[in-house]
């Protein structure tokens, strides 16, 4: 699997703006970008993804770069919910039935009321 | 919304005994997972199901476990021979579409062996 990385934590202040970078230089064609989170003591939940254009939903905005090699999961108000680990993760849409998602460390966010 | 659902939230077991951890997909969803998460470290892919049948295991996934999906609605994990180093948060997860579909992770079933 294509590996990313992100940087271990950020911190932001509550109903601010929060861009979190994820590097993914060795990305496939078929590769979609995929956002997950992680909340205290819950299990992971979907945010986002994107192949190549620029995605937003009402939880959040992925920007993708022309590339594709790096893309950035903002979160346009932060709350003190929003506080959380957030897994950037590469998914292979060539692959076959059952294509599971690889969890690496992912950033956590911390924010500050 | 409708929601994965996993029982029980909490197990202690004694080393060497057999543990069943149970889980109730989203209603129309035909693809399953498992993961885990050992306290402190990253979530950990274990298995995944599909057609009544394993898809895709990782090596964590030895023969002392399995899944089964008994009565078209329950997804179990069984643990046949609990080891201490098995006490994890268990994370089932499930998808209606197998490559871009969301997964939809229910809240954890944590196992602590003795």
């Amino acid at each position: 699997d294509a590996k990313t990385t992100q940087p271990n934590s950020m911190e932001s202040n509550e109903e601010e703006p929060v861009h979190l970078p994820c590097n993914h230089s060795t990305i496939s064609g078929t590769d979609y970008i995929h956002w997950y989170r992680q909340l205290p003591s819950q299990g992971p939940e979907y945010v986002i993804h994107g192949l190549t254009s620029n995605v937003n939903n009402r939880m959040a905005s992925l920007a993708i770069a022309e590339d594709r090699k790096s893309s950035t999961l903002i979160l346009h108000r932060a709350t003190l919910r929003d506080a959380a680990v957030y897994y950037c993760i590469l998914r292979d849409d060539a692959k076959a039935a059952g294509n599971k998602l690889t969890f690496g460390g992912g950033t956590r966010v911390l924010v500050k009321p | 919304e409708p929601e994965v659902t996993q029982t029980p939230s909490h197990q202690v077991t004694q080393m060497g005994q057999e543990v069943i951890l149970r889980c109730v997909p989203i209603s129309n969803h035909l693809y399953f997972y498992w993961y885990r998460q050992i306290l402190g470290q990253k979530v950990e892919f274990l298995v995944s199901f599909y057609n009544n049948e394993i898809s895709e295991k990782s090596e964590i996934f030895d023969d002392q476990f399995s899944v089964e999906r008994p009565d078209g609605s329950n997804f179990t994990l069984k643990i046949r021979s609990t080891k201490l180093e098995d006490s994890a948060m268990y994370f089932c997860a499930s998808t209606s579409q197998v490559n871009t579909g969301e997964l939809f992770f229910g809240e954890g079933s944590r196992l602590t062996v003795l």
